[in-house]
C-alpha cells in the first residue's frame, strides 16, 4: 500500500515557468513532510520540509503548500530552470520513524 | 550542512562474491541509519533500519542473511551483500538521522550519494 501518493509521474515545463508537484497521504499521524531532489546516479538531497501546523513554507524558489484538512501537500518551483531538471520525491514520517516516499516525479525544464 | 558519505560510489563484483558498502555520517552522530535500494526510474525501497549497537530491522521480503547490516559506531553503518548475483545489481542508498532538533517531532534525515553495484 502506497502511504504517500505523488503526481504527476513526469512533468515538462518551460524555462521560467512554475513546476507543481502534488502529494497526498492518509495517515494523519504524519508530522514531517520533506521534499527531496535526486539527480541521475546520485542520492536524494533534502530540498525543503514542512510540519503540519504551517500552511506554507518558502525557501528561495521552492515553496511547499500544505493542506492539512485535505491531507495534501505540494511543491512549487518558481522560475524553473534547466538545472532543476531532476526527479523529485515527496515523503512523510511520524516522529523519528522511517520516511515513506512518493513514487517520484521526473521534471524536465526545457530552455 | 550535515553530510552523509557512502563508499564506494561504484563497485563491480563477480557473481558469488561479497561486497561491502559503507555509510558514514561526517559531522553528526547517527543513532539510526537506513538502507534503501532503488531500481532505475523507481522510488526508494527501504531495506532495513540500522540502530547503533543493536540488530538491524529488516523490511518484509528482504533477506537478512543476504544483506548483512552492521552499525558498530555512531558514525558508521555497513551493508554487505553476500554471495552476490546479477539480480542484486542496483543502486543502494543509505540515510542517517541527525539527532539535532529539526522540523516536526523527529529529526532531519540526510542521504548518502548512493552506491552502484554491478554483479557480473
Amino acid at each position: 500500500q502506497q502511504q504517500v501518493k505523488q503526481s504527476p509521474q513526469s512533468l515538462i515545463v518551460q524555462k521560467g515557468g512554475i513546476s507543481i508537484i502534488n502529494c497526498a497521504y492518509e495517515n494523519t499521524a504524519f508530522d514531517y513532510f520533506p521534499w527531496y531532489q535526486q539527480f541521475p546516479g546520485k542520492g536524494p538531497a533534502l530540498l525543503i520540509a514542512i510540519r503540519p501546523d504551517v500552511s506554507e513554507k518558502k525557501e528561495g524558489r521552492f515553496t511547499i503548500s500544505f493542506n492539512k484538512s485535505a491531507k495534501q501537500f505540494s511543491l512549487h518551483i518558481m522560475d524553473s530552470q534547466p538545472g532543476d531538471s531532476a526527479t523529485y520525491f515527496c515523503a512523510a514520517r511520524t516522529g523519528a520513524n522511517n520516511l515513506f516516499f512518493g513514487t517520484g516525479t521526473r521534471l524536465t525544464v526545457i530552455p | 550542512g550535515a553530510v552523509v558519505s557512502q563508499h564506494p560510489s561504484r563497485v563491480i563484483c563477480k557473481s558469488g562474491t561479497s561486497v561491502k558498502i559503507e555509510c558514514r555520517s561526517l559531522d553528526f552522530q547517527a543513532t539510526t541509519m537506513f538502507w534503501y535500494r532503488q531500481f532505475p526510474k523507481q522510488s526508494l525501497m527501504l531495506m532495513a533500519t540500522s540502530n547503533e549497537g543493536s540488530k538491524a530491522t529488516y523490511e518484509q521480503g528482504v533477506e537478512k542473511d543476504k544483506f548483512l547490516i552492521n552499525h558498530a559506531s555512531l558514525t558508521l553503518s555497513t551493508l554487505t551483500v553476500t554471495s552476490a548475483h546479477p539480480e542484486d545489481s542496483s543502486f543502494y542508498i543509505c540515510s542517517a538521522r541527525d539527532p539535532s532538533p529539526g522540523v516536526g517531532s523527529g529529526n532531519t534525515i540526510y542521504f548518502g550519494e548512493g552506491s552502484w553495484l554491478t554483479v557480473v
